[in-house]
């Protein structure tokens, strides 16, 4: 079993949609969670931290569910410049402060 | 500023052959990382570097990769005897580094890669 799941899509959405991603993690120590975002041919790009709280960035949503060790990012209003792999990724810090990726999530956002 | 440099950006090898795979991180940052991602998956962890100290190679798939920062800035990603499997992307990535602490939640910042393709 991977350490960190996702569901690999792809999600395909019209312009304006609400789309949400899912990821579990199965390392309980783990203590910090990102998504990152990758273009095709490209390198990750960090796209936002993810806090126990809650947290916001514009069309952006990403919560983090300890007990269920759960994580996801919800984006509102779709654009097609969204159109891209979504890696959701965990530190852990018994492993020094190297990230463990999923395999990432695409999303195509069509016009 | 200048972000990670990672050169060659395109590296096509004969089996058998070595290559070697240069980093240059971010100015000033203290830990630099390497990761390997195949088609289709998620960049998986190769070795880190706190300024020259090698801390964690526990990725490292074979001991035919090896991997140094002799000066605590450039990295070289060697692969020696290259094999069809090593072909992958090699993403390199650098944080800022806390002295004696682990940067938990620093941001790290990937390089454009180097795409290898073993024939």
């Amino acid at each position: 079993r991977k350490e960190v799941e996702q569901d690999p899509g792809p999600f395909n959405v019209p312009e304006g949609a609400t789309v949400a991603f899912n990821c579990t993690y199965s390392n309980s120590a783990s203590q910090s969670f990102f998504w990152y975002r990758q273009d095709c041919r490209k390198e990750p790009k960090l796209l936002m931290s993810v806090y126990s709280s809650g947290n916001e960035d514009g069309r952006f949503t990403a919560q983090l569910n300890r007990a269920s060790q759960y994580i996801s990012l919800l984006i509102r209003d779709s654009k097609l410049s969204d159109s891209a792999t979504y890696l959701c990724v965990v530190m852990t810090t018994e492993y020094g402060n190297k990230l463990v990726f999923g395999a990432g999530t695409i999303l195509r956002v069509k016009s | 500023g200048a972000g990670v440099s990672q050169s060659p950006r395109y590296k096509v090898a004969k089996r058998g052959q070595d290559v070697a795979l240069r980093c240059d991180p971010i100015s000033g940052h203290v830990s630099l990382f390497w990761y390997q991602q195949a088609l289709g998956q998620g960049p998986e962890f190769l070795t880190y570097f706190q300024n020259e100290a090698q801390l964690d190679k526990s990725g490292l798939p074979s001991d035919r990769f090896f991997a140094e920062r002799p000066e605590g800035s450039v990295s070289t990603l060697k692969i020696q005897r290259t094999q069809q499997e090593d072909s992958a992307v090699y993403l390199c990535a650098s944080s800022l580094g806390r002295e004696g602490g682990l940067g938990i939640g620093e941001t790290q910042y990937f390089g454009p890669g180097t795409r290898l393709l073993v024939l």
